[in-house]
């Protein structure tokens, strides 16, 4: 019963490094989401994909990429790690528009950019 | 536009105490609201939800009801156990179906 998976759930990167963090869900969910959470602000929509070859950009996005080239993965690219984008990314998915009020997320992966 | 407002923590408590975390949001229309938990070194969970007005949410002995009058969603639970330590986040369903996050309330239940 893996519902959403994230890997990696810890990472260390040097200013200017590049990495991608991956997001697989087995529950067939049409719509997959990467947020970011920081103290005191809540969670932040980077990204979103409403199906299987589709993104969209969330409230922040600069400096993130993302790809959905099979339904069950949603992958979140940093090109060019700054220090601002050390934070805690969750993964998230749901079935319908009409379910996405109730997603299921990820464990979380914690990266620091030094 | 939408935006959610929570009480800021943490709050620490006793076991077996009344919980009252405040949520207000602020939206056009009717949007749905919801609470979710994070429990430690997890990711979030759906609580319960409401999706209009003077609904009742309830899930794992919380509580919370849809007031439109006051624009609030207010969680409550009668008798807090040490296992609800964790921080509880409103939202609310945007009418382009977006959710709208606050920025969380720890609780913190001390036995």
């Amino acid at each position: 019963n893996a519902g959403v998976t994230q890997t990696p759930k810890f990472r260390v990167l040097k200013t200017g490094q590049s990495m991608t963090l991956l997001c697989a869900q087995d529950m067939n969910h049409e719509y997959m989401y990467w947020y970011r959470q920081d103290p005191g602000m809540g969670l932040r929509l980077i990204h979103y994909s409403v199906g299987e070859g589709t993104t969209a950009k969330g409230e922040v996005p600069d400096g993130y990429n993302v790809s959905r080239l099979k339904k069950q993965n949603f992958l979140l690219g940093l090109e060019s790690a700054a220090p601002s984008q050390t934070s805690v990314y969750f993964c998230a998915s749901s079935y319908s528009v009409a379910d996405t009020g109730e997603l299921f997320f990820g464990e979380g992966s914690r990266l620091t950019v030094l | 536009g939408n935006s959610v407002t929570q009480m800021e923590g943490p709050v620490t408590l006793s076991e077996e105490a009344f919980l009252t975390i405040n949520c207000t949001y602020t939206a056009t229309g009717y949007p749905s609201l919801f609470w979710y938990v994070q429990y430690p070194g997890e990711g979030l969970q759906l609580l319960l939800k409401a999706t209009k007005a003077d609904d009742k949410g309830s899930n794992k002995g919380f509580e919370a009801t849809y007031r439109k009058e006051t624009t609030s969603f207010h969680l409550e639970k009668g008798s807090v156990q040490v296992s609800d330590s964790a921080v509880y986040f409103c939202a609310l369903r945007s009418s382009n179906y977006q959710l709208i996050w606050g920025a969380g309330t720890k609780l913190i239940i001390k036995p």
